[in-house]
């Protein structure tokens, strides 16, 4: 079972350029979220998505925008990375509201 | 907003002997669901336990369970006979139960525990 599955695991971009984290999960979950973690930090909700075709901002969604896909897939796109954006970025999605959250294994990314 | 506070940045036990993490949260609501979550060196998130708060009863899984005052709205976990494989980042984390049912989890800045030989 691959659960959920990030892609890629790391990257390395300059400033200004753009990039699409993907997100795909297998367990026929409805809900699904991007975090961010920061050195010392716990993980942050940047944007949730309730079902296919709706999407909700989390606390720190400046700098990013999200696509639900399809039931499955659900992504993460920097148009303009900045150096702030560095940080190691997870996925994961839950079945329901009474279930718990399965994470992707997350990606570093890193903005020079 | 809800906030969840750890406030044991480090922590360190002998192998085989027990350990507590604490564990603070502020929420006005009522239903809710809290969470351990680990994360080891590989950087993946494991779930290790979850309390809902409408059950009186403490969680237990295996070697690990929690304390849960609600009342005082503290979470603590207990590792028992420590292993070398627990050492990690733990992470408590909260979530309501409330609004569309799709809330994300609010999570502490995690305790790095430390399991020595």
């Amino acid at each position: 079972n691959a659960g959920v599955t990030q892609t890629p695991k790391f990257q390395v971009l300059k400033t200004g350029q753009s990039m699409t984290l993907q997100c795909a999960q297998d367990m026929n979950h409805n809900s699904m979220y991007w975090y961010r973690q920061d050195p010392g930090m716990g993980l942050r909700l940047i944007y949730y998505s309730a079902s296919e075709g709706t999407t909700d901002k989390g606390e720190v969604p400046n700098g990013y925008n999200v696509s639900r896909l399809n039931k499955r897939e659900f992504s993460l796109r920097l148009e303009s990375a900045a150096p702030s954006q560095t940080s190691v970025y997870f996925c994961a999605s839950r079945p329901n509201r009474e279930g718990s959250a399965f994470f992707g294994q997350g990606t570093r990314l890193t903005v020079v | 907003a809800q906030t969840v506070t750890q406030s044991q940045p480090e922590m360190s036990v002998q192998e085989a002997e027990t350990v507590t993490l604490s564990c603070t949260y502020d929420t006005s609501e009522s239903d809710y669901y809290l969470f351990w979550y680990k994360q080891p060196p590989s950087r993946q998130m494991i779930l290790v336990i979850r309390q809902e708060a409408y059950k009186q009863q403490n969680a237990t899984e295996n070697r690990f369970s929690v304390n849960f005052q609600k009342a005082a709205k503290s979470f603590s976990l207990k590792i028992s006979d420590s292993q070398l494989g627990d050492a990690a980042m733990y992470f408590c984390a909260y979530r309501a139960y409330s609004g569309g049912g799709a809330d994300g989890l609010t999570f502490g800045k995690g305790t790095h525990l430390i399991i020595q030989p």
